[in-house]
């Protein structure tokens, strides 16, 4: 596989679930990040991973918890979400250098029940 | 002020014309400037970027810079019926210099309809 792959493309869950969204990149990069898209809002920045290590974390409720094992492999825990957290979750990944662009997943949608 | 603005649109134009795309930025040492298309249900994809230091032609599709006035605008030429879409204006801000990771401020995007 090549790009940015993300897991499930779908999700539906309750409010007192507990899921995981996975991205893994094929791209040798060494960023990563999470991003929300809700709709006709810009692009929300969650988290930054550089290097395996969280460089940025944008006021996210901590209902939301990446993880990073790896610089090819992201995750995001979610738990006890809200209905407003239904969105688009998009990962992208980039090189290691900041003025470089970043290539994004299909990502996963999300609808919490 | 929005760090990044976009025009929503939508934006319509016929089938062979240029349709233009701009996006206007607040932060004025920002050096590096992305065009994103992402189509409905889609993720963004990446279509250009430019730095700070001049203009890019790809095909089809220029991306222009006016650092005076600190926009960057994006001009499809032939545009075709395949090239509707929401088209994503992004940023790397200043303070991102010398990090090793891209920030980017995205703009809320123009959707673009080319017709028949």
């Amino acid at each position: 596989e090549t790009g940015v792959t993300q897991t499930p493309r779908h999700l539906v869950m309750g409010m007192t679930n507990k899921k995981s969204l996975k991205c893994e990149q094929h791209l040798g990069h060494n960023a990563m990040y999470w991003y929300k898209q809700s709709a006709k809002k810009p692009l929300e920045l969650m988290f930054v991973y550089s290097l395996e290590e969280r460089v940025e974390n944008n006021s996210v409720p901590s209902r939301f918890s990446p993880e990073c094992p790896n610089s090819s492999h992201l995750f995001l825990h979610l738990h006890t979400l809200q209905p407003e957290d239904s969105a688009l979750y998009l990962c992208a990944s980039s090189p290691f250098e900041w003025n470089q662009p970043q290539h994004f997943g299909d990502g996963t949608r999300l609808s919490i029940l | 002020q929005k760090e990044v603005e976009q025009n929503s649109g939508p934006l319509s134009v016929p089938e062979g014309a240029i349709a233009s795309l701009n996006c206007t930025y607040s932060d004025r040492g920002s050096q590096s400037f992305f065009w994103y298309r992402q189509y409905s249900g889609k993720s963004p994809e990446l279509i250009m970027f430019i730095y700070s230091n001049g203009d890019k032609e790809d095909g089809r599709f220029t991306a222009q810079l006016n650092k005076a006035s600190q926009y960057v605008s994006l001009l499809i030429r032939d545009s075709q019926p395949s090239d509707s879409a929401t088209y994503l204006c992004a940023v790397t801000p200043s303070r991102a210099g010398g990090t090793s990771y891209g920030k980017l401020t995205f703009g809320q995007g123009t959707i673009l309809t080319v017709h028949p």
